[in-house]
């Protein structure tokens, strides 16, 4: 069974710009989340989708957005580049957990380079 | 504070040593504990899951949850210099968001 995937792996943006990343889960999971991951602050939690609807938000600004779409491929934006955007993107897709827990599968990340 | 503390490291240890990485956290809600294992500029692995207080163990690995001292570890035994990676805890509520620690950077020395 293939990964998770992550398009593009690099990415350089300017000030300003803004940015679309994306995120094809495992087969079969339904559940994406997006991870901002810098050597100041770790791996913080961006959001969560679950069958095209965001059912989870962490705590970053509005520039930050993300959906699903109906084959559980998601795509993440980020709005008016700020150097601090400078990151590593994770994308993580799990399968249904209902009230259960369930693992989470990383794919290997957008190196997001703001200049 | 934050939610899940780790021991920051670095670690470095020689070969065939057993490496303990440990975690602790605040918050009693959370119910599911994982490892994982990120190498230099690659996304993090799943290596370590489990929901219950007391050990798990999968093959050079074992993971350990004490859940009435908020506290859970990862022995690796037999380590090899493949093992060197940043080695992240973390735990969650129900399907809501993984809470990391910051992560412990362990080199094997061949």
């Amino acid at each position: 069974k293939a990964g998770v995937t992550q398009t593009p792996r690099y990415l350089i943006k300017t000030r300003g710009q803004q940015v679309t990343l994306s995120c094809s889960p495992i087969s079969g999971h339904r559940s994406v989340s997006w991870y901002q991951q810098t050597p100041g602050q770790g791996l913080q939690f961006l959001f969560e989708y679950f069958s095209e609807t965001q059912r989870n938000k962490g705590n970053f600004p509005g520039r930050f957005s993300g959906r699903q779409f109906s084959n559980s491929r998601s795509e993440m934006n980020v709005s008016t580049l700020e150097l601090g955007d400078s990151a590593l993107y994770l994308c993580a897709s799990s399968s249904i957990g209902g009230t259960g827990g369930n693992e989470q599968y990383f794919g290997p990340g957008t190196r997001l380079t703001v200049t | 504070q934050k939610e899940v503390e780790q021991d920051p490291g670095p670690l470095s240890v020689p070969e065939g040593a057993i490496v303990s990485l440990n975690c602790t956290y605040s918050n009693s809600a959370f119910q599911y504990f994982m490892w994982y294992r990120q190498y230099s500029r690659k996304g993090p692995e799943l290596l370590m899951y489990t929901y219950s207080s007391g050990n798990k163990e999968d093959g050079r690995f074992t993971a350990q949850v004490d859940k009435s001292s908020k506290y859970i570890s990862l022995f690796i035994r037999d380590s090899q210099p493949s093992d060197s990676a940043t080695y992240l805890c973390a735990m969650k509520i129900g399907d809501y968001k993984l809470s990391f620690g910051a992560g412990t950077t362990v080199t094997v020395r061949a």
